[in-house]
């Protein structure tokens, strides 16, 4: 059974940069695997942030950006904002099925 | 605007059946992908589905295989998920999505006695 890793939990000043990032059992992270991002809020459905590694939706913040990072797919938060405090998620593909991390709380303190 | 309104969502016994649907709009529907995903309370997101814009290519989750089905009607820009043989962890909100970009707000199943 293939599992995605995410960090459980980070915390970053507001202001501070943060990177969040998705590893998988089955071996480097790359390209191919379209990785996703996602925040979700308390009781909201989630939004997506980052689709295929890097690119970004229109509604994405500028301060979001997706990366490849040493076998990872990173998500990275530049200038946090007290808003950007909630769960993310990341999301890859296995050439059909589609598997989530288990989530980054991330808390702006 | 796109829109992804979930519908059929309750509470049903161990064992039982529900359908799930998925109404579509402000995109062409039979140009996409669609998916299921859920997320049981207090936990995270887990991808149960997806079918092909023409229903060609299928896909589960082994959580669900054999149990769930995935269907779509492009006539109707509708989505479904036939969830049969139901267990209480399959109690979740069940979300319809592109996936990469447009979700819906989702409808809770709660499977219980």
């Amino acid at each position: 059974q293939t599992v995605v890793t995410q960090e459980p939990s980070l915390t970053v000043s507001p202001g501070g940069t943060v990177t969040l990032t998705c590893a998988s059992s089955t071996g480097a992270v790359t390209s191919g695997y379209y990785p996703n991002w996602f925040q979700q809020k308390p009781g909201q459905a989630p939004r997506a942030l980052i689709y295929s590694t890097s690119n970004k939706h229109s509604w994405t913040p500028a301060r979001f950006s997706g990366s490849l990072l040493g076998g990872k797919a990173a998500l990275t938060l530049s200038g946090v904002q007290p808003e950007d405090e909630a769960e993310y998620y990341c999301l890859l593909y296995y050439g059909g099925p589609w598997v989530f991390g288990g989530g980054t709380k991330l808390t702006v303190l | 605007e796109v829109q992804l309104v979930e519908s059929g969502g309750g509470l049903v016994k161990p064992g039982g059946s529900l359908r799930l649907s998925c109404a579509a709009s402000g995109f062409t529907f039979s140009s996409y992908s669609m998916n299921w995903v859920r997320q049981a309370p207090g936990k995270g997101l887990e991808w149960v589905s997806s079918i092909s814009s023409s229903s060609s290519y299928i896909y589960y989750a082994d959580s669900v295989k054999g149990r769930f089905t995935i269907s779509r009607d492009n006539a109707k820009n509708s989505l479904y998920l036939q969830m049969n043989s139901l267990r209480a962890e399959d109690t979740a909100v069940y979300y319809c999505a592109r996936v990469v970009d447009y979700w819906g707000q989702g409808t809770l199943v709660t499977v219980s006695s």
